[in-house]
């Protein structure tokens, strides 16, 4: 079955201590992006990636980082959390960088609360 | 930069209303527009895109229409059912300087009641 997975589905932290978000896509896609969604904002592109070892940043990627060394797996690390990273977390890919028309399939999201 | 505005809601109808939800945007050169569903503890999944002025998205019952005139792309449906109670994302994608760019609304959360 065609997915983007993530893991773990949900995460409770303490600020400071460093997490890693885990993204894997089994279609083959170029492109990939972690976005993030708040009441009222919206979804948010953290960072995004249009292929193996490029990755650019989105729209709010202070406190984040992000690698691409395999074209299936796009991992979200937060090196020292915040409270304000409390949020929910989105993967995505689509099959080409290049095509506007391709739409972007996303991951069951990823619910972090740090505290 | 690219934007796209929908309307706030939350949008309340009653089973077999008939919907509307506004869409409008803003972006360089011939972007591609994408309605997206969010059902409850899920992640977006695609409902219907449009890739050129005066295209016609279509799917389970929702329709929506590239206007370039406008810079709109409303979505509607004839007759809402209890299961479309969701939140609908209105998206485009652009292109800049090689980059493909996708922009999303804010969402719109429709409650159908029975």
């Amino acid at each position: 079955e065609a997915q983007v997975t993530q893991n773990p589905r949900y995460l409770i932290t303490v600020t400071g201590k460093k997490l890693t978000v885990t993204c894997s896509q089994n279609m083959n896609h170029e492109y990939m992006s972690w976005y993030r969604q708040d009441p009222g904002l919206g979804l948010r592109q953290i960072y995004y990636s249009m292929n193996v070892e490029v990755t650019d940043k989105g729209d709010v990627p202070e406190g984040y980082k992000v690698s691409r060394k395999e074209k299936r797996n796009f991992p979200l690390i937060l090196e020292s959390p915040s409270p304000n990273q409390t949020s929910l977390y989105f993967c995505a890919s689509s099959l080409s960088a290049r095509d506007l028309n391709y739409e972007q399939y996303f991951g069951p999201g990823t619910r972090l609360t740090v505290t | 930069g690219n934007s796209v505005t929908q309307m706030e809601g939350p949008v309340t109808l009653s089973e077999e209303a008939f919907l509307t939800i506004n869409c409008t945007y803003t972006a360089t050169g011939y972007p591609s527009l994408f309605w997206y569903v969010q059902y409850p503890g899920e992640g977006l999944q695609l409902l219907l895109k449009a890739t050129k002025a005066d295209d016609k998205g279509s799917n389970k019952g929702f329709e929506a229409t590239y206007r370039k005139e406008t810079t709109s792309f409303h979505l509607e449906k004839g007759s809402v059912q209890v299961s479309d109670s969701a939140v609908y994302f209105c998206a485009l994608t652009s292109s800049s300087g090689g980059s493909y760019i996708p922009t999303f609304g804010r969402g719109t959360s429709l409650i159908v009641h029975p």
